[in-house]
């Protein structure tokens, strides 16, 4: 099992769209849980972090499930420009703090 | 702009030659890791550089080392290359405070005929 696994999409959704992406990691002792964005032939931004209470950016919300060992990331009205890859991270505990990069997930949003 | 600068952009090398990659990280960051992205996969841990030393390496054959200077900018060098090796190779540089913000550079397409 890989430590960090994302569902590679696409998905192919109309603008307006709401649209879900879960992660899933191996590693129960995690410590800390991101989501970054990656627009075609770029590199990675921050695009949010994700805590255990959840956590809600305009139209993104993040949700960490430790029990069940899952991320999520919810984009609500989706826009033309949130068309990209979205790379769940997640961080080891201590350490030299070196984090795990899912595959991503690619999202296409189509007028 | 992330402040984070990687050199060259793109290059074309054949297999068994040797490349060195340079990254220049961002203002008042002392920590610098290596990832290699190949396409349609997520980027992969290499290295990581903390004040010139190596403190963490990934799943990758001796033959990939690095070099981080006094001034926080590093170098990737990578011997007899394999056309494996083709992808994109992003630096990123963190900062004293643990935020867990990587900021990447735009990265250097390697390939390798």
């Amino acid at each position: 099992r890989k430590e960090v696994e994302q569902d590679p999409g696409p998905f192919n959704v109309p603008e307006g769209a709401t649209v879900a992406f879960n992660c899933t990691y191996s590693n129960s002792a995690s410590q800390s849980f991101f989501w970054y964005r990656q627009d075609c032939r770029k590199e990675p931004k921050l695009l949010m972090s994700v805590y255990s209470s959840g956590n809600e950016d305009g139209r993104f919300t993040a949700q960490l499930n430790r029990a069940s060992q899952y991320i999520s990331l919810l984009i609500r009205d989706s826009k033309l420009s949130d068309s990209a890859t979205y790379l769940c991270v997640v961080n080891p505990t201590g350490g030299s703090y070196i984090p795990t990069f899912g595959r991503g997930t690619s999202l296409i949003v189509h007028p | 702009e992330t402040g984070v600068t990687q050199s060259p952009t793109h290059l074309i090398k054949t297999r068994g030659q040797q490349v060195t990659l340079r990254c220049s990280s961002q203002s008042g960051h002392n920590t610098v890791s290596w990832y290699q992205q190949a396409l349609g996969q997520g980027p992969q841990f290499i290295f990581q550089y903390y004040r010139e030393e190596e403190n963490g390496r990934g799943n990758f054959p001796p033959r990939f080392s690095g070099l981080q200077f006094p001034n926080y900018s590093s170098e990737l060098n990578v011997n007899a290359l394999e056309l494996d090796d083709s992808a994109l190779y992003l630096c990123a540089s963190r900062g004293t405070a643990n935020t867990g913000e990587l900021f990447f550079g735009e990265g250097s397409r390697l390939t390798v005929l």
